[in-house]
């Protein structure tokens, strides 16, 4: 089973304030990496999907870079709003091609205090 | 486009009883997958589909059956339900294997007494 690490577990910040974190995988064998918010009482929507190393995606204010070398990718979010609470998972495939299944991290819960 | 649907949203079972949770998604996605979610321990793969007439084992597959007669249905059944299976399940579908996001349903809250 490969691992996929998030930190911090959880963040509390300010309204406006900008935040980031982390996801861990393996750097070996990579296919993808997918970030996913994910709100409470709904259910995890996609944010990005990142496939080459040196990727940068961008969604509003929140925006999400890639190192496959090393193994990390790092979440942005510029100027927190309330509406921004939520845990942000990211998700590593164990395989490709046809069998193409994704592991989750544990996320990190965010929580932006107005 | 509903998505992704499942039926029921909420369900309590006895222990040693039967039951099937239905997915439904209507966007004509290849690759179905049921999750379950416990605190602590993120989302985990049960089973998956990656078209109609197939299944496959996830991470934790024991104590479930899957089916998938049509390809806009993915069932997950718990055919002796156990307290071990209490948990949150969500049912999720994707376009194609490979770097596709997965559209996620409402979930399913199951508890077994």
């Amino acid at each position: 089973i490969l691992n996929v690490e998030q930190s911090p577990q959880s963040l509390h910040v300010q309204e406006g304030d900008s935040t980031n974190f982390t996801c861990s995988f393996p750097s070996s064998n990579f296919y993808a990496l997918h970030w996913y918010r994910w709100e409470t009482a709904k259910s995890p929507e996609a944010l990005f999907v990142m496939t080459l190393n040196g990727d940068e995606k961008k969604k509003g204010r929140i925006s999400a870079t890639l190192n496959t070398k090393e193994g990390y990718s790092y979440l942005y979010i510029k100027g927190s709003q309330p509406e921004d609470s939520a845990t942000y998972l990211c998700a590593f495939p164990i395989s490709g091609g046809s069998n193409y299944k994704l592991t989750f991290g544990k996320g990190t819960l965010l929580t932006v205090n107005p | 486009n509903a998505g992704v649907t499942q039926t029921p949203k909420f369900r309590v079972l006895k222990t040693g009883q039967s039951m099937t949770l239905l997915c439904a998604q209507d966007m004509n996605h290849e690759y179905m997958y049921w999750y379950r979610q416990d605190p602590g321990m993120g989302l985990r793969l049960i089973h998956y589909s990656v078209g109609e007439g197939t299944t496959a084992k996830g991470e934790v597959p024991d104590g479930y059956n899957v089916s998938r007669l049509k390809k806009q249905n993915f069932l997950l059944g718990l055919e002796s339900a156990a307290p071990s299976q209490t948990s949150v399940y969500f049912c999720a579908s994707s376009y194609f294997a490979g770097p596709y996001e997965q559209y996620f349903g409402p979930g399913t809250r199951l508890t077994v007494t």
